[in-house]
């Protein structure tokens, strides 16, 4: 059974750092892609970022030089590392496995992690 | 704004049937591209409803569908019932942007 576990988020000040994890059980993570996903307080959902199975990585412009996506192959786990985070960084972050056929770009989302809220506040 | 635009709102009663609609553009739905439908309950994480515009994963009954047509695509669902009552997302991909984009998302309420 494919799980997702997120966690990492909490409170943070403007211009502070945060890691997210996402714990995946019953696939490996370096084998598929995976993404990012966030959503702001009672809002829709944005595409953060993803990597490719082959380790090629995307963002978007929104966070692009602030964040990095990362994986762990001995911990099949996921990270997101988000660097000088802003007030309007604060969302619900879910980790997300990307499943894409012959096309990337019509991947989908089949499997989300729980979320995890990130609140960046002075 | 969203890329992909959705109605804020739709409502109907137990056994009706509600369509929600999702229009794109010629750099996302217009192009070709796939569109996705998640659900999402109160206070939790979207789940995959629709895929590669009218497939339905395991689990997912039949009262649910999809299609897509020009830059549009719509999600129908039938016999409505209470425990339908959730956030409705479509999902694409954007050339432009070159990224995956969301419509904004209807909240189905059912009366």
């Amino acid at each position: 059974e494919v799980q997702l576990m997120d966690s990492g988020g909490g409170l943070v000040q403007p211009g502070g750092s945060l890691r997210l994890s996402c714990a995946a059980s019953g696939f490996t993570v370096s084998s598929n892609y995976m993404s990012w996903v966030r959503q702001a307080p009672g809002k829709g959902l944005e595409w953060v970022s993803v990597i490719y199975s082959g380790g090629s990585t995307y963002y978007t412009d929104s966070v692009k030089g602030r964040f990095t996506i990362s994986r762990d192959y001995s911990k099949n786990t996921l990270f997101l590392q988000m660097n000088s985070l802003r007030v309007d960084d604060t969302a619900v972050y879910y980790c997300a496995k990307l499943l894409a056929g012959g096309w990337y770009e019509d991947g989908y989302f089949d499997f989300w992690g729980q979320g995890t809220l990130v609140t960046v506040s002075s | 704004q969203s890329v992909l635009t959705q109605p804020p709102s739709v409502s109907g009663a137990p056994g009706q049937r509600v369509t929600i609609s999702c229009t794109g553009s010629s750099s996302n739905i217009g192009a070709g591209y796939d569109v996705h439908w998640y659900q999402q309950l109160p206070r939790t994480a979207p789940k995959l409803l629709i895929y590669g515009n009218n497939n339905r994963p395991s689990g997912v009954p039949d009262r649910f569908s999809g299609s897509k047509s020009g830059t549009s695509a719509s999600l129908a669902i039938t016999g409505l019932q209470a425990e339908d009552e959730a956030d409705y997302y479509c999902q694409s991909y954007d050339s432009s942007l070159s990224c995956w984009v969301f419509g904004g998302g209807t909240k189905l309420t059912v009366l």
